[in-house]
């Protein structure tokens, strides 16, 4: 299917555990990102990639790591979860700079 | 960090008044740009500004992008219950691609 994709939509992990959250799209836009969303706040971006190996810290990088060895791929690891961590996740991607960036329907993460 | 300040957080009213959303920034972006998002979902574009002072209109949504580039607005007139949900705005940066989003105006329209 034409898009971009999430997985898994929900996950339930226990606090100190590495999870990682999955994210495919098919258009090969050069730039890709990872935002978290928690109530009372718009996105945060966590980290971007603008190209294939090449990824940047965001906003808020703390406990998180991501990697782009494809151009479609751009998965996001907590390395140990805290409950902090508790959001929901979405990634995005944009072909060129103004240009709308396209986000998938979102992980809704809960750290217990 | 640049950062976009949007107001007002929450904004509740009836059906077919008029109703205006800021986003304000101490930084120059690249381009404004407009989300909507509804529950459960992701933030889909509404519209992107790109020029000092240039205005746009989708029925009755009008965008406006300031003069220095700085800050926009979004005017809704005679608003409808479809319009509820969270609005963004988002300033994308010159070079990196990336986009800087307001915390979001959630808009809830009474029939």
């Amino acid at each position: 299917d034409a898009g971009i994709t999430q997985s898994p939509r929900y996950k339930i992990t226990e606090t100190g555990r590495q999870v990682t959250l999955m994210c495919h799209q098919t258009w090969s836009h050069s730039y890709m990102f990872w935002y978290r969303q928690d109530l009372g706040h718009g996105l945060r971006l966590i980290y971007y990639s603008a190209a294939a190996d090449i990824t940047d810290k965001g906003e808020v990088p703390d406990g998180y790591v991501v990697s782009r060895s494809k151009t479609e791929n751009f998965p996001l690891t907590l390395e140990s979860a805290t409950r902090s961590q508790t959001s929901v996740y979405f990634c995005a991607s944009r072909g060129q700079v103004n240009t709308e960036a396209f986000f998938g329907q979102g992980t809704r993460l809960t750290v217990v | 960090t640049q950062l976009l300040e949007q107001s007002p957080q929450f904004l509740s009213i009836q059906e077919g008044e008029n109703l205006t959303v800021y986003c304000n920034s101490s930084s120059v972006f690249s381009s404004l740009q407009w989300y909507r998002q509804e529950p459960g979902e992701g933030p889909v574009l509404l519209v992107t500004v790109v020029t000092g002072g240039e205005v746009k209109k989708l029925k009755r949504l009008t965008f406006q992008f300031g003069d220095a580039r700085k800050d926009s607005s979004l005017h809704i007139t005679a608003a409808q219950p479809g319009d509820t949900g969270l609005y963004l705005c988002a300033g994308v940066e010159w070079n990196a691609g990336k986009s800087t989003f307001g915390d979001g105006t959630t808009l809830t329209v009474k029939p």
